[in-house]
């Protein structure tokens, strides 16, 4: 199962990043988001499309418009810079656990 | 507090042997499907093996099937990958996880393993 994802997106601070996810099929999946800072064990986001886990700051959003996912970070802080992977699981794949090639988001 | 802490890597040659364990606490730790990740140097996430709660269920991706097996001890709350025949494409960082509504919700801090002559 392939997922798309920009290689790079580059934002100012105190502005909106957005970060795409393209896949088959998204209208019966469910998107999930996690950020990897550099030298860092990856944090989950958002999962099940919009839903946070506790702890993580409103600023981070999810949606699923059934052909693309997208994770929103509003007031991005310099903080926010890492890599972020989408991730979905496939029932019907022999991978059924698969994530993005990820994206890199640079605050200027 | 959740915690995950993998322990096991270094260096070893192709075709050689390596077993990582993950102990976890701060969860019930046989109510959780757990998994294997891994992050090769410079590279993205590749999910690589699953198992179930009660460790009667396993799966594998395509790259490790039939040299990797992952068991569990839940009277120790422990997660193990034991690694066969590896080769230098193996060289990754390998983290544990949790799953929860098939995402990786807890993550460890990962255990280096280099393969290499």
């Amino acid at each position: 199962y392939v997922l798309t994802q920009p290689p790079s997106v580059s934002v100012a601070p105190g502005q909106t990043a957005r970060i795409t996810c393209e896949g088959s099929n998204f209208g019966i999946k469910r998107i999930h988001w996690y950020q990897q800072r550099p030298g860092q064990a990856p944090v989950m986001v958002v999962y099940a499309d919009n839903a946070r886990p506790s702890g993580i700051p409103e600023r981070f959003s999810g949606s699923n418009s059934g052909s693309t996912a997208t994770l929103t970070i509003n007031r991005v802080e310099a903080g926010d810079e890492a890599d972020y992977y989408c991730q979905v699981w496939d029932s019907s794949s022999d991978h059924p656990y698969a994530f993005g090639s990820g994206t890199k988001v640079t605050v200027l | 507090e959740v915690q995950l802490m993998e322990s096991g890597g270094g260096l070893v040659q192709p075709g050689g042997s390596l077993r990582l364990s993950c102990a976890v606490s701060g969860l019930t730790f046989s109510s959780h499907w757990m998994h294997w990740v891994r992050q090769a140097p410079g590279k993205g996430l590749v999910w690589i093996s699953r198992i179930n709660g009660d460790g009667r269920s396993t799966s594998y991706g395509d790259s490790v099937k039939g040299r990797f097996t992952i068991s569990r001890d839940n009277a120790k709350s422990t997660l193990f990958l034991q690694m066969d025949n590896l080769e230098p494409d193996d060289t990754a960082l390998y983290f544990c996880t949790t799953e929860y509504l098939h995402s990786f919700y807890y993550w460890g801090q990962g255990a280096v393993v280099t393969v290499s002559s």
